[in-house]
């Protein structure tokens, strides 16, 4: 079965600052990555995905994610972090090209201070 | 696209009453998922639709829970009775490939 840790609840970054938020997962096969983030009170929000090819994925709002094989992680990335990129990160993992195996992590907290 | 469609947004309901959570996916597609976000547990799968057929209820908590998706355009997620530890924000998503696309979710509270 897959599963998916994000071991860190809360990371605090300054503004202006590069974040990470970290990402590890388990699953059979060849992996299908994601990242999520969610606003207060919203839903959530794709953000960009790994499928293959490029080990370095772009996505939304700046962020980009790197996919390493063999330490099973694809972490979150951002250069300079803004205040507004505050909210709740998720990662997310499935093996099936169909999505329908979804697992996902149990969330990092990301707080930009000004 | 309008996205994802959930009504209602928020629901407050006592103890023991019916709820209807209503969901409606991007047109064309496919699969139809239903999730749970609490603090204590975060976010649960629930059940999941491929081509409106339930192909995964595994995440249905109890016999309280069910859920029906008649047409490609609509889904609903039903608790009855309710009770108070089903407050939650339940979230409806909908995919094509490998991509799921979330609602705003129903803010479901049981007195």
């Amino acid at each position: 079965a897959q599963s998916v840790a994000q071991p860190e609840d809360q990371v605090n970054v300054a503004e202006g600052n590069p974040l990470t938020v970290k990402c590890t997962y388990s699953v059979s096969g060849n992996p299908y990555l994601f990242w999520y983030v969610q606003y207060p009170n919203r839903g959530l929000q794709f953000l960009l995905k790994y499928i293959t090819g490029d080990n370095l994925v772009k996505g939304s709002y700046g962020f980009e994610a790197e996919f390493n094989k063999s330490q099973t992680s694809f972490h979150l990335k951002k250069p300079s972090a803004l205040v507004s990129d505050s909210a709740l990160y998720f990662c997310a993992v499935t093996p099936d090209n169909y999505g329908q195996n979804f697992v996902f992590g149990p969330g990092t907290r990301l707080s930009v201070l000004p | 696209d309008a996205g994802v469609i959930q009504s209602p947004r928020h629901e407050v309901t006592e103890m023991g009453q019916e709820v209807t959570l209503r969901c409606k996916p991007i047109s064309g597609h496919n699969s139809l998922f239903w999730y749970r976000q609490t603090m204590m547990r975060g976010l649960e799968l629930l059940i999941y639709f491929n081509n409106n057929v339930p192909i995964d209820d595994s995440g249905m908590p109890e016999d309280r829970f069910s859920a029906k998706m008649p047409n490609a355009s609509f889904s609903t997620l039903k608790i009855q009775p309710s009770e108070p530890r089903d407050s939650a924000v339940y979230f409806c998503a909908s995919s094509l490939s490998q991509t799921q696309y979330f609602g705003p979710g129903t803010r479901l509270l049981v007195l």
